[in-house]
């Protein structure tokens, strides 16, 4: 089975910290997502990467950054946090290719003081 | 850009009876399909998927979706809900290797 390991499941953090949340996947997929869940807004996509050292911009990208230098870790920055960004943080992976599914960690829930 | 629509937020249906839990995309090119389930504090687990060929997918735990080019649906059904069912549902889409997913929509299960 694909594991999609989450460092945290729960963390709370201070106003202005850098934040990292990290994720590790145990399957050589190529792709790697970061995604933030929101109560009726649903998965808005924050950060991806086709590969290692690149990364693209999602549909809310603000205030965030990401890090792959390796295949099977990707890390979701917050260089200095702020209580909008109090959400849980989703990272998904999947092979290339239109048709591959994404497999998910089981999140990690962030709030920010 | 492709987009999915699940309306509603909630749906709830007794133990036994038909789940029926909708959804619409829109699409310029011909489109993969995706349904996920969420249970609580859980991340999302892959229910099934429509990429080609028969447009009635199965999938895990007695779930199955139908592809209707025509009505641009993919509507996600069970025949008789169980009260483990009861989670969150998403449909997405998939553009260039990325999911766009619905809103999601929770589904109750009534003894």
């Amino acid at each position: 089975d694909v594991k999609v390991t989450q460092s945290s499941r729960y963390l709370v953090k201070r106003t202005g910290e850098k934040v990292f949340l990290e994720c590790v996947q145990d399957m050589d997929h190529e792709n790697m997502f970061w995604y933030r869940q929101d109560p009726g807004l649903g998965l808005r996509l924050i950060y991806f990467s086709y590969d290692v050292k690149m990364k693209e911009k999602g549909d809310i990208p603000e205030g965030y950054s990401v890090s792959r230098e390796k295949k099977e870790r990707f890390s979701l920055i917050l260089e200095s946090a702020s209580t909008n960004q109090t959400s849980m943080y989703l990272c998904a992976s999947s092979f290339s290719g239109l048709r591959q599914p994404q497999h998910f960690g089981d999140g990690t829930r962030l709030s920010i003081l | 850009a492709q987009s999915v629509t699940q309306l509603g937020s909630h749906v709830s249906v007794s133990e036994g009876a038909l789940v029926l839990l909708r959804c619409n995309y829109s699409s310029s090119v011909p489109p993969y399909l995706f349904w996920y389930v969420q249970y609580p504090n859980q991340g999302l687990q892959l229910l099934l998927k429509y990429t080609t060929g028969a447009t009635l997918v199965k999938g895990i735990n007695g779930f199955e979706a139908e592809f209707k080019k025509s009505e641009t649906s993919f509507h996600l059904t069970k025949p008789s809900a169980h009260m483990s069912d009861a989670a969150e549902y998403f449909c997405a889409v998939s553009e260039r290797g990325k999911l766009t997913f619905g809103k999601g929509i929770t589904l109750s299960v009534r003894p």
